[in-house]
């Protein structure tokens, strides 16, 4: 039973290049999440997306891209990778639809960035 | 918009303590709490979980939680400290939007 997973677990970048963090989940759920964790900082949202083709805003947008064209996947994107990007990041999934949401989420193990 | 805030960064206790640790959140509308545990080098993983219904919420692995609305509170308790609850502990509050905001973190040590 896979849950969430979350590839590649480490990347190493230079400033400047571009990568695609990709989360996929087997659990046929509606929503999807990229959190990014910081110490002293918790989890913080970077988009979501509550079902096939839609995406939105979060906490900290700026930098980041997203795309959900399959429910199972959801796709993290730097443009352009900053030092400020270093990070652990963290997709997650929770079902539900409108009216039954619970909000409990399953995590991945998460993607360690580095940008030098 | 909802927001959490954990009081204490890190908290040590003895074997065969009591573990509390503090939650504060603020919401606009009634909040769904959730506390989540998240052990080295893995993802997070649900402890409790308060919705509706009864304030006094029990969680996996010996854990509890009350909600206290007068107090904007949902604290986290485990009478009894074991040396597998090291770990760092997030509290979460969603106010139905989908979106779950968390806290800082509060990292657990266990002495022997």
């Amino acid at each position: 039973n896979a849950g969430v997973t979350q590839t590649p677990k480490f990347r190493v970048l230079k400033t400047g290049q571009s990568m695609t963090l990709l989360c996929a989940q087997d659990m046929n759920h509606e929503y999807m999440y990229w959190y990014r964790q910081d110490p002293g900082m918790g989890l913080r949202l970077i988009h979501y997306s509550v079902g096939e083709g839609t995406t939105a805003k979060g906490e900290v947008p700026d930098g980041y891209n997203v795309s959900r064209l399959k429910k199972q996947n959801f796709l993290l994107g730097l443009e352009s990778a900053a030092p400020s990007q270093t990070s652990v990041y963290f997709c997650a999934s929770s079902y539900g639809t409108s009216g039954s949401y619970t909000g409990e989420l399953f995590f991945g193990e998460g993607s360690r960035l580095t940008v030098l | 918009a909802q927001s959490v805030t954990q009081l204490g960064s890190h908290v040590s206790v003895s074997e065969g303590a009591l573990v509390l640790l503090r939650c504060n959140y603020s919401s606009s509308v009634p909040p769904y709490l959730f506390w989540y545990v998240q052990y080295p080098n893995q993802g997070l993983q649900l402890l409790l979980k308060y919705t509706t219904g009864a304030t006094l919420v029990k969680g996996i692995n010996g854990f509890e939680a009350e909600f206290k609305k007068s107090e904007t509170s949902f604290h986290l308790t485990k009478p009894s400290a074991h040396m597998s609850d090291a770990a760092e502990y997030f509290c979460a509050v969603s106010d139905g939007d989908y979106k779950l905001s968390f806290g800082a973190g509060t990292t657990v040590t266990v002495r022997a």
